[in-house]
């Protein structure tokens, strides 16, 4: 169980396009799922929390107008990154959260999308 | 701003040897989480540890949780080529938001 998936697993954009990146729950509801991205060798870092309903919560630093966050579903989560620029090429990995009642506090990664910016 | 610093970044040992990477703030945390990465996948996730002191055992890994919850320790006894990957702790202040250690990258070599 708990199993997190994406789409797509890699995407090659030319710049100034925007592009989607989905995240799903496959087998249980998250009403919270979190956005983050990794540069090679680097750590991640939280871009931001999605709430399903309701507005994302960017971190610090995070463009919102950039990176547009749409929690529609309990089992769905969409990331999109508008007028992409090489600089965004990342790792972009999404985790969601089982609410209280469905066994814990913990996150449930997916397997990344590595997006390039040509 | 929270900050998780992981020490050793990098690790490079032989097959069999033992060793301990940790994860230190100055901050409190409610939970902490352990996790290991393979380049181009998401983080997998070890163990959580909530309790000050606690101590989990996972085969040839061990993890602590500090007293003061600001700190924790992941040791490996007798490394294998197959621990080989990036390992992060990830802290939750209460938040239930985990803010992610700057990472350790093992090596074991056959």
């Amino acid at each position: 169980g708990a199993v997190v998936s994406q789409h797509p697993s890699w995407v090659i954009c030319k710049s100034g396009t925007s592009v989607k990146i989905e995240c799903r729950s496959l087998d249980f509801q998250a009403t919270t799922m979190f956005w983050y991205r990794q540069f090679p060798k680097q750590s991640l870092m939280l871009m931001a929390t999605s709430n399903e309903g309701s507005k994302a919560t960017y971190e610090q630093g995070v463009e919102k107008d950039k990176f547009l966050i749409n929690h529609a579903s309990l089992t769905l989560s969409t990331l999109t990154v508008t007028s992409a620029h090489p600089e965004d090429s990342s790792f972009y990995i999404c985790s969601a959260r089982a609410p209280p009642g469905q066994g814990s506090y913990e996150q449930y990664f997916g397997p990344g999308t590595r997006l390039t910016v040509t | 701003t929270q900050l998780l610093e992981q020490s050793p970044q990098f690790l490079s040992i032989q097959e069999g040897e033992n060793l301990t990477v940790y994860c230190n703030s100055s901050s409190v945390f409610s939970s902490l989480q352990w996790y290991r990465q393979e380049p181009g996948e998401g983080p997998v996730l070890l163990v959580t540890v909530v309790t000050g002191g606690e101590v989990k055992k996972l085969k040839r890994l061990t993890f602590q949780f500090g007293d003061a919850r600001k700190d924790s320790s992941l040791h490996i006894t007798a490394a294998q080529p197959g621990d080989t990957g990036l390992y992060l702790c990830a802290g939750d202040s209460g938040t239930y938001k985990y803010i992610f250690g700057t990472g350790t990258r093992l090596k074991v070599l056959a």
